[in-house]
């Protein structure tokens, strides 16, 4: 069955790093968005990747290896807005798509 | 700032009323979605329209009726809910249907169900 998962809550300091994880077993893969959500507001686009390896953009950085079905963001010195909901979202076969439940990040001073 | 707005934003509704909810996209998109989001659970994708024809409803209740007036337009209308439909609904807009292209979300509506 389709299924991912992600952490349900991390916490870190500001100015450091951070990787949440992202794993999943959907019928077939057509690509994986990473979407942030502050608290009572819209998600908004993060990342996109559809071949394996390391997309960076600027302080956020996502990878992806198909063949394990993980995926990953990382985000470098932390900024306390960063504090935010991080969904990740795999694209099936069909174009249909499937959504985790999200990783709250809760940024500390 | 987004493309796409949502109103209300808060909606606190009886059991027994009907109500709409409703999304506008203004960024020349040709599909848009609803979407359900309660508490840290996935987003639940309600339906979806591509060029005005509903391409996908997944096994909503009835009591959730969408419209579709044209490709900037999205209502969502509500009728004898049930105290487990409170939750964040969402409306998106992407440029083509299908899961493949990135959506764009509005704010949302926070519905409460008494």
């Amino acid at each position: 069955g389709q299924n991912i998962d992600q952490p349900t809550e991390m916490t870190a300091t500001e100015g450091a790093i951070v990787q949440i994880n992202c794993t999943y077993q959907t019928s077939g893969f057509n690509g994986l968005f990473w979407y942030q959500q502050h608290a009572g507001e819209a998600p908004t686009f993060l990342s996109y990747n559809v071949l394996d390896g390391l997309e960076e953009k600027g302080r956020f950085s996502s990878f992806l290896s198909r063949s394990k079905g993980y995926s990953y963001l990382l985000l470098k010195e932390l900024q306390m807005k960063d504090s935010a909901s991080y969904l990740c979202a795999v694209i099936e076969s069909n174009y249909q798509l499937i959504w985790g439940a999200g990783t709250k990040l809760i940024i500390k001073p | 700032e987004t493309g796409v707005t949502q109103t209300p934003r808060h909606l606190v509704m009886g059991m027994t009323n009907k109500k709409s909810l409703k999304c506008e996209q203004h960024l020349g998109h040709n599909a848009m979605y609803w979407y359900k989001q309660s508490a840290k659970k996935p987003l639940e994708l309600m339906f979806v329209y591509n060029f005005k024809e509903q391409t996908e409803n997944n096994s909503v209740p009835s009591r959730f009726s969408p419209e579709c007036p044209n490709s900037s337009h999205l209502f969502l209308h509500l009728h004898t809910l049930q105290p487990e439909d409170s939750a964040l609904y969402l409306c998106a807009s992407s440029q083509e249907g299908g899961g493949a292209g990135e959506q764009y979300f509005g704010p949302g509506t926070r519905l409460t169900v008494t």
